[in-house]
């Protein structure tokens, strides 16, 4: 069975640059997660997907994080623009209808803002 | 949720038992305890979880203690694969957001 895929693995951007990071969950997971995670930190969450909807972005900044997950399979989080404290890691992760709290976590996305 | 709280650090000599403490004193009675572990440039793994009886998998043991107050993570045989960030998490089964503390360090010692 594949894992949680995510792209890129590394990405360096100057600040005020856009990014953008992509997702693809297991097959017949229908909640995806972004977590984001700060060096000697746990992973906190940025964004709970059911399907198509966003069912929790409290803790998404929305001035400048986006994100989306059209047909309710790949999903994409965005930043524009990007500030010197967006360095970090980003974690996907998604899990089966019903079994949220046993999460499948992709291996992340390290961005680094100059 | 009910709050956990774990060693930051722990060293086990490789082919020892490693046994990894958890204290979550205000637990209530519909909330498990899960364990996720964090190796190095990867995202995190989910090991095991459990309510009040010990559970045990292909890659661990977890103790509840009879008041559930705490829990030990017991890799039975540790590895230098093994060194990794441990998270002992409480949550009600089915919820669906995690909360990561800060976890345990665990440095396996060749």
């Amino acid at each position: 069975e594949a894992g949680v895929v995510q792209s890129p693995r590394y990405k360096i951007i100057e600040k005020k640059q856009p990014v953008a990071f992509w997702c693809n969950p297991i097959s017949g997971h229908n909640t995806l997660y972004w977590y984001r995670q700060n060096l000697g930190q746990g992973p906190e969450l940025l964004i709970r997907y059911e399907n198509e909807e966003a069912v929790d972005d409290s803790q998404l900044p929305k001035d400048r994080f986006s994100a989306e997950r059209l047909k309710g399979v790949d999903s994409t989080l965005k930043i524009q623009p990007a500030e010197l404290g967006d360095s970090a890691v980003y974690l996907c992760a998604s899990s089966q209808p019903g079994r949220g709290a046993e999460q499948f976590f992709g291996p992340g996305t390290r961005l680094t803002v100059l | 949720d009910a709050k956990t709280t774990q060693p930051t650090s722990m060293d086990c000599a490789e082919g020892r038992a490693a046994n990894l403490p958890c204290n979550h004193s205000t637990i209530s009675g519909n909330e498990y305890v899960y364990w996720y572990r964090q190796i190095h440039s990867q995202g995190p793994q989910y090991i095991i979880h459990g309510l009040k009886n010990n559970e045990t998998n292909e890659m661990a043991s977890l103790i509840i203690t009879e008041d559930r107050k705490s829990s030990t993570l017991i890799l039975p045989h540790a590895t230098l694969r093994d060194t990794a960030v441990y998270y002992c998490i409480v949550r009600v089964t089915g919820a669906n957001n995690l909360f990561f503390g800060t976890g345990t360090r665990l440095t396996v010692i060749p």
